[in-house]
């Protein structure tokens, strides 16, 4: 089984929907991250997370909202989703500072 | 101006070949250099991993960094069809969480 899943794999919502993609991890690590991944701009960072009670921006926050219910799992929410947040989001994972990040097949999300 | 430049390609060789990738990068204060590999569909996978200056090598993949350049190369030697995908680099300075990636190469070895 995959260290690190993400549900759905792929998703298609219209303007002003809202919807969560989940991530799961078997890892064991503290450290979850969200990015989305866009042609010409690489990866940017949207949220992350070093344990359940800790979240913190990344360099794209605006429009999603996370959640972290456990040290296992953390969601990102689109709360109305718009057409620009049309991309390929990725989840990963890290065990500590100095650990570089393990990351999710990623899903496929259309905004119409 | 972005922290890290990366050639997006596509850079098509023939198998056999040696492949360099590369990435330019401005924050002085990287320490800490990844390359990671993404087929198509798939997550980014980690391929090395590279802490401040000098060379790394694994099987047929070696990472160099040059931080006096702000300069990092990762070659394939004997490429293989199967090494046909995006390859990313990412940094990240010594204290910080955050790793800042390039936008990747894409590579095509063909038969």
């Amino acid at each position: 089984d995959a260290d690190v899943t993400q549900t759905p794999r792929n998703r298609i919502t219209k303007t002003g929907k809202r919807i969560m993609l989940e991530c799961s991890q078997t890892k064991g690590h503290d450290r979850m991250y969200w990015y989305r991944q866009d042609p010409g701009l690489g990866l940017r960072l949207i949220y992350y997370s070093f344990d359940v009670k800790d979240i913190n921006k990344g360099e794209i926050s605006d429009g999603y909202s996370v959640s972290r219910q456990a040290q296992a799992k953390f969601s990102l929410s689109l709360e109305s989703a718009i057409p620009n947040q049309t991309a390929l989001y990725f989840c990963a994972t890290s065990p500590g500072q100095q650990e570089t990040q393990y990351f999710g097949p990623g899903t496929r999300l259309l905004v119409l | 101006q972005k922290e890290v430049e990366q050639d997006p390609g596509p850079l098509s060789v023939p198998e056999g070949a040696i492949v360099s990738l590369n990435c330019t990068y401005s924050n002085s204060a990287f320490q800490y250099f990844m390359w990671y590999r993404q087929y198509s569909r798939k997550g980014p996978e980690l391929l090395m991993y590279t802490y401040s200056s000098g060379n790394k090598e694994d099987g047929r993949f070696t990472a160099q960094v040059d931080k006096s350049s702000k300069y990092i190369s990762l070659f394939i030697r004997d490429s293989q069809p199967s090494d046909s995908a995006t390859y990313l680099c990412a940094m990240r300075a010594g204290g910080g969480n955050k790793l800042t990636f390039g936008t990747g190469t894409q590579l095509k070895v063909e038969l």
